[in-house]
């Protein structure tokens, strides 16, 4: 069975401050997708990544795929109070049309 | 914005009875996806379509059935509900990627359906 890991859980952070956000798996994924969910809503896709090492950037927020493509990393520079909400990492199912998600970063950036 | 809609967005039941959900898409978007969301446990897959009556199981589909007769509606049934459903379900669609017919890897989400089960 694949499973994403999502660490920290929770984060709860001064405005200003960094923060990464890591999504772990023993499974190779061929894609990983970042979504942000914000209360009552459903996820809104952030960015996906497909190459092993890639590195995209979303204005402050920096995502990389490892080299390895099982695990990935999200960096915010400079958290605003805007950046709250839950983060989510999901991977493809080898094989199927599946997407398996991680259990999420719940982060709150304090004014 | 994807136009999804989903309703109801709120429901409260008791135990045993048959409840319905639904999932109307106006993007003509080949795949359609079924998850709930619990406290530690993310977005978990109950049930997928690739297809007008082409649905495959998902990690959590014990308790669940789906129907799809046409493109743009997928309704998630629970035969006899459970307090174990009680839950946030949330569909989802994804276009299909070209020549490969897989999906892409954007989906698209639905506001999603508060379920409470007594």
């Amino acid at each position: 069975t694949q499973l994403l890991e999502q660490s920290p859980q929770f984060l709860s952070i001064q405005e200003g401050e960094n923060l990464t956000v890591y999504c772990n798996s023993s499974s190779v994924f061929s894609s990983l997708q970042w979504y942000r969910q914000e209360p009552g809503e459903g996820p809104v896709l952030l960015v996906t990544v497909v190459t092993g090492g890639e590195v995209k950037k979303l204005k402050r927020l920096t995502f990389q795929f490892g080299d390895a493509r099982k695990d990935s990393s999200l960096h915010i520079t400079a958290a605003q109070p805007g950046d709250t909400g839950l983060y989510l990492c999901a991977g493809d199912v080898a094989g199927t049309y599946k997407y398996i998600f991680g259990t999420g970063t719940r982060l709150k950036v304090l004014a | 914005d994807a136009g999804i809609t989903q309703s109801p967005r709120h429901k409260v039941t008791e135990t045993g009875t048959p409840v319905t959900l639904r999932c109307h898409q106006t993007e003509n978007h080949r795949y359609m996806y079924w998850y709930r969301q619990d406290p530690g446990h993310g977005l978990r897959l109950i049930h997928y379509s690739y297809g007008v009556k082409d649905t495959d199981k998902g990690e959590v589909s014990d308790g669940y059935s789906v129907s799809r007769s046409k493109t743009e509606d997928f309704l998630l049934t629970l035969e006899s509900a459970t307090s174990s459903q009680t839950s946030v379900y949330f569909c989802a669609i994804s276009d299909d990627g070209g020549l490969t017919g897989s999906p892409t890897d954007t989906q698209y989400f639905g506001p999603g359906t508060r379920l409470t089960v007594l």
